[in-house]
């Protein structure tokens, strides 16, 4: 599969632990997103990377949220001391440049209990 | 920053009419507007794309129209099938579509046979 990859598909955690998640970007492709989508809503923009450069990140992003992307290649996203309202999908897409389609992986389903 | 209203939330049409559904963003600066259409469970997969050179694209059964002045665009699906029914999503962003996507709540799409 040549596709946007993400791991894990799931991911069960208590409150206050920290979690880890991989996006695994299509080969070449310069630009990365991160996305959190919550029931019943459109993903909201999180924070987005043109190689290894993080460009922008969203008032949604706070202090507990770090993202990287250090060879320019994969990224991870890594939140601290998780809360309940950290529950939700989190995707990750990838595009070949500025002006291209963003393609979205399967995401992450993460559930703090 | 940019909001974006999607209507109606659920639509449920008779298989072989149309369906349309609307958008409107708040910011002048956006000039790509781009359709996800995501199944139950599944990642968001683009169908259609339009940028704000252009009034009106068509792929097929899918269509959308630009009205840049009422910063409100639209997707029109004629002759609809089981297989169309989903969520779908609008997004705009600006920068062509560089920069992060805001989407839409969503329109769950629903054929009757």
């Amino acid at each position: 599969d040549t596709g946007v990859s993400q791991d894990p598909r799931h991911k069960i955690t208590k409150r206050g632990q920290n979690v880890t998640f991989r996006c695994d970007p299509i080969s070449e492709h310069n630009r990365l997103y991160w996305y959190r989508q919550t029931l019943g809503q459109g993903p909201e923009f999180l924070t987005y990377f043109q190689n290894e450069a993080q460009l922008e990140k969203s008032r949604l992003l706070s202090d507990r949220f770090s993202a990287e992307r250090p060879k320019g290649s994969f990224s991870t996203l890594e939140i601290q001391r998780t809360e309940q309202g950290d529950s939700a999908m989190y995707l990750c897409a990838s595009s070949l440049n500025s002006a291209d389609t963003q393609y979205f992986g399967p995401g992450t389903r993460l559930t703090v209990l | 920053g940019e909001n974006v209203e999607q209507h109606p939330s659920t639509l449920s049409v008779q298989e072989g009419d149309s369906a349309v559904i609307k958008c409107t963003y708040s910011d002048s600066a956006s000039n790509y507007f781009p359709w996800y259409k995501q199944e139950l469970g599944k990642r968001p997969q683009l169908i259609i794309d339009i940028r704000s050179n252009v009034g009106e694209k068509k792929d097929q059964r899918i269509a959308v129209t630009l009205n840049k002045t009422a910063k409100h665009f639209s997707l029109h699906i004629t002759e609809t099938q089981p297989e169309d029914s989903a969520v779908y999503f609008c997004a705009a962003s600006s920068g062509g579509g560089a920069d992060g996507l805001t989407f839409g709540k969503g329109t769950h799409l629903i054929i009757q046979p």
